[in-house]
């Protein structure tokens, strides 16, 4: 596609719930992340995909979090058991290579409301 | 480690006035900066990048920005503002070392432009 696409955009879930977002990177991108934005914050990193390999989870944030990309394509970041605390932006991002002075592209975002 | 640091939550300024985002970022290594844009409901978009070279940046919509090694600033200017510039401004690091390139936000900038 042209551009990074997310769904759901929206999603609401009771707390204790098991959700699931997707990420469809731009076609042929070797790197993918994702950050989590809360309200009224800069976005925080999550974690990096390079292909299907995951090379740096360090900013999960608990052992609920987990995140996949197992043909280095399409990504899933799952959340089980959600809190209050889970409720924020989660952006997706790729780019055609890991490397620092590389431009990032991004999606629109899952906006996640954990009730 | 790297940290950003946006020292204004919210500028408001009148239609085509100049306008001054302040960013000021921390790291022990050299870094490349980003200036990236969001419009509500939007992901984020890249405004402009500093690697290397000219320390004066020029980006999409009329946006610059300058580098300054020595105060750890890397500040948006805008000649001449417009309406439709109203969004929210995240001013970004990744290191050259970086073999991710995983970004690191400042907590954003609202800019309001009023008529």
């Amino acid at each position: 596609g042209a551009g990074v696409s997310q769904s759901p955009r929206y999603k609401v879930a009771k707390r204790g719930q098991d959700v699931a977002l997707r990420c469809d990177p731009i076609s042929g991108h070797v790197s993918l992340f994702w950050y989590q934005q809360a309200l009224g914050q800069g976005p925080e990193f999550l974690t990096y995909f390079q292909n299907e390999a995951q090379l740096d989870k360090s900013g999960l944030p608990s052992d609920r979090f987990f995140a996949e990309r197992p043909e280095g394509s399409v990504s899933t970041l799952k959340i089980q058991r959600t809190q209050q605390e889970d409720s924020a932006v989660y952006l997706c991002a790729s780019s055609p290579m890991g490397r620092g002075n590389t431009e990032a592209f991004f999606g629109q975002g899952t906006r996640l409301t954990v009730v | 480690a790297q940290s950003v640091t946006q020292l204004d939550s919210q500028v408001p300024v009148f239609e085509e006035a100049p306008v001054e985002l302040r960013c000021n970022y921390s790291s022990s290594v050299s870094v490349y900066l980003f200036w990236y844009v969001q419009y509500p409901n939007q992901g984020l978009q890249l405004l402009l990048k500093y690697l290397s070279g000219s320390t004066l940046v020029k980006g999409i919509n009329g946006f610059e920005a300058e580098f300054n090694k020595s105060q750890t600033s890397f500040h948006l200017r805008k000649p001449s503002v417009h309406i439709s510039d109203t969004a929210e401004y995240f001013c970004a690091v990744s290191t050259y070392s970086s073999n991710t390139g995983k970004l690191i936000f400042g907590q954003g900038t609202t800019l309001q432009v009023k008529p």
